[in-house]
């Protein structure tokens, strides 16, 4: 079946540093791929909506200028934690949605980050 | 009040058990419905759609109520293998393409 890889899949950095995030679709073009962040024992909360050849959209009180979204192609979006504090210490994952697709597609998840700031 | 709201948890139930979810969703118009599975530290994996007329898949079974907005989980026979985060996931567009609603999860742990 289609897969999404998420890489790295565990990162620990300083406080003030930047960090990417890389999710490709191995098996399929996605042109809308979704960024969640996990805090222990909570939800999944959608951070923004990453659209391929165009700006991300936002979620209410997720900071743009924070957490740098890329989709520059078809199979690739990136997401960037710039100057990192330890309340970024989180798991982000991503998911992809085909191009093309049924309804009751199934969704399909990266591996997840699990980033730590120290 | 959040989208989607789960059974607070968390199962702790003896193998063999059937052990029942319960979730409410507050949009009526979400289209979609799901449970998925997450095991500690890893990405969510889909267990199963939710339909209206009830759906079965061994020994899961999952039901929607769309005048309560209400969906459930059934587990018969419970597998050590089951223990696990139970996902209730609500799409407010006509598959999983639109953006989704997480409930918080209802942690289950099966004993030996």
């Amino acid at each position: 079946g289609a897969v999404v890889s998420q890489h790295p899949s565990r990162v620990i950095c300083k406080s003030g540093t930047s960090v990417k995030i890389e999710c490709r679709s191995l098996d399929f073009q996605a042109t809308t791929m979704f960024w969640y962040r996990q805090f222990p024992k909570q939800s999944l909360m959608l951070m923004a909506t990453s659209n391929e050849g165009s700006k991300a959209t936002y979620e209410q009180g997720v900071e743009k200028d924070k957490f740098l979204i890329n989709h520059a192609s078809l199979t690739l979006s990136t997401l960037t934690v710039t100057s990192a504090h330890p309340e970024d210490s989180s798991f982000y994952i991503c998911s992809a949605s085909f191009t093309l697709g049924s309804p009751n597609t199934e969704a399909f998840f990266g591996q997840g980050t699990r980033l730590t700031v120290v | 009040r959040k989208e989607v709201e789960q059974d607070p948890g968390p199962f702790n139930v003896p193998e063999g058990a059937t052990v029942a979810f319960n979730c409410t969703y507050s949009n009526s118009a979400s289209q979609s419905f799901f449970w998925y599975r997450q095991d500690c530290r890893k990405e969510p994996k889909l267990l199963m759609s939710v339909y209206s007329s009830g759906n079965e898949d061994g020994r899961f079974t999952a039901q929607l109520n769309r005048a309560s907005q209400y969906i459930s989980l059934l587990i018969r026979d419970s597998k050590l293998s089951d223990s696990a985060t139970y996902l209730c996931v609500v799409s407010d567009r006509g598959s999983t393409l639109g953006r989704l609603y997480f409930g918080r999860g209802t942690q289950l742990t099966v004993w030996p």
